[in-house]
């Protein structure tokens, strides 16, 4: 079946530091792609997604392309905030209407 | 409303017992959908329902789980006879165009089964 594999947390970086979040999935078909984020104490938060290959999805400074080839959903950012500091979960949908998440990477950022 | 609304924020139950958890989603979302959350874990699917009918209950762990949406706006999970794996965030959440469009969720209700 469908599944998403994210990169185990968590990851600690200083303020202004390169991020990256690996997430790779398993899917039958094109399924359509996300990056959900959950501060502390709030309710889970869609931040970006990509509906077909080569998309780019984009949201207050993070991206990530959708590569077919590798199956993978890499999130980036090229220089943290404090305030970036949350979990982050990658998901897929297929053609239901349904999403599967991965585990979730917590990130920490420090001043 | 403003977002999806979930009620109870935390519920402790003692095993064995009956609960019920309310969602009210955003106006005018025809999709509303049920997510549980262990800790450590992704969000897993419980059910969907389009309108007020159940699209999709293939989440549902067992027939101790049950959920109903009578007039396609508020919905309400039900779950009997609770065990102590029962322990989760329940998370609902809402949509006006379905899952590849990214959905709005609640904060969660937290459940404690003692």
């Amino acid at each position: 079946g469908d599944s998403v594999t994210q990169m185990e947390g968590p990851v600690t970086l200083s303020e202004e530091a390169f991020l990256t979040i690996n997430c790779t999935y398993t899917a039958t078909g094109y399924p359509s792609l996300f990056w959900y984020v959950q501060y502390p104490g709030e309710g889970l938060q869609l931040l970006l997604k990509a509906t077909k290959a080569d998309d780019k999805g984009s949201n207050k400074g993070f991206e990530a392309t959708y590569r077919k080839e590798t199956t993978s959903f890499h999130l980036e950012k090229g220089s943290v905030q404090v305030s970036d500091s949350a979990v982050y979960f990658c998901a897929l949908s297929e053609d239901t209407d349904k999403l599967i998440f991965g585990t979730g990477t917590r990130l920490q950022v420090f001043p | 409303g403003a977002g999806v609304s979930q009620t109870p924020s935390n519920k402790v139950t003692e095993k064995g017992k009956y609960v019920e958890l309310r969602c009210d989603p955003i106006s005018g979302h025809t999709a509303l959908y049920w997510y549980r959350q262990s800790l450590g874990q992704g969000p897993e699917f419980l059910i969907y329902f389009q309108g007020t009918g159940a699209a999709d209950d293939s989440g549902l762990p067992n027939d101790r789980f049950f959920a109903v949406r009578p007039e396609g706006s508020v919905s309400t999970l039900k779950i009997q006879r609770t065990e102590r794996g029962d322990s989760a965030v329940y998370l609902c959440a809402s949509s006006l165009t379905g899952a590849h469009y990214g959905y709005t969720f609640g904060s969660g209700t937290r459940l404690t089964v003692v």
